[in-house]
């Protein structure tokens, strides 16, 4: 089944230890997005990839950085983690084109714990 | 992307049906209403969208207000399986981006 996975699905990091979660997708979408989403909260939007373009967020800190070497793949780097990133990150796919409903697939998300 | 208003929390009763209702009222003539939900411990999944005309799918129908000020997410018979955060959001047509407000916790008692 055409999907969207994330991995890990559970990370433990070190306070300012760097970190790379990983999205990968068989939809063949040409859009795929970060989101951070906090305990209780909505899910912010972080950034994403139309294609090769990179989008950021205005509120997304620089600590936050997001690579998409080809289609299938993007990744997301925390820089210097704070105690303040320990969250949820969703990754989700789309595609937009002509006509589309720009639905976005969610993968099941990475569970990141910042000691 | 015009900021939505729901209800924090709702309940409802197993096999009843379940209007989640969502304003929008400084929504634009070209933004679609879309509707998520998110199950405990998963990503969102979309549920449904629209523009100016009630729509229906296996999941649920969604009713659009004729002025666009607000919509209603109905769930013809709530199951358990239904309870989840919804999340109604509106997007520009020519973008991509997703922003999602607070949600309803719906609750579904047996």
């Amino acid at each position: 089944d055409a999907m969207v996975i994330q991995n890990p699905r559970y990370q433990v990091t070190q306070f300012g230890k760097p970190v790379t979660l990983s999205c990968s997708q068989t939809l063949n979408h040409n859009v795929m997005y970060w989101y951070q989403q906090k305990s209780s909260q909505a899910p912010k939007l972080l950034f994403h990839y139309y294609d090769k373009d990179f989008n950021n967020e205005a509120d997304t800190p620089d600590n936050f950085q997001s690579r998409r070497p080809n289609t299938s793949f993007c990744f997301l780097d925390i820089r210097s983690p704070g105690l303040g990133d320990a969250a949820m990150y969703l990754c989700a796919t789309s595609f937009r084109g002509q006509g589309g409903k720009n639905e976005q697939f969610f993968g099941p998300g990475t569970r990141l714990t910042v000691l | 992307d015009a900021k939505t208003t729901q209800p924090n929390s709702m309940e409802s009763n197993e096999e009843e049906p379940v209007h989640l209702p969502c304003n929008h009222s400084t929504i634009s003539g070209t933004d679609y209403i879309h509707w998520y939900r998110q199950l405990p411990s998963q990503g969102p999944e979309y549920v449904i969208h629209g523009l100016t005309s009630n729509v229906n799918n296996r999941m649920a129908s969604l009713a659009i207000a004729e002025d666009r000020k607000s919509s209603t997410l109905i769930l013809h018979r709530a199951t358990l399986r239904d309870a989840a955060v919804y999340y109604c959001i509106t997007q520009e047509t020519s973008g991509s981006r997703l922003t999602f407000g607070e949600g309803t916790q719906l609750t579904v008692n047996p």
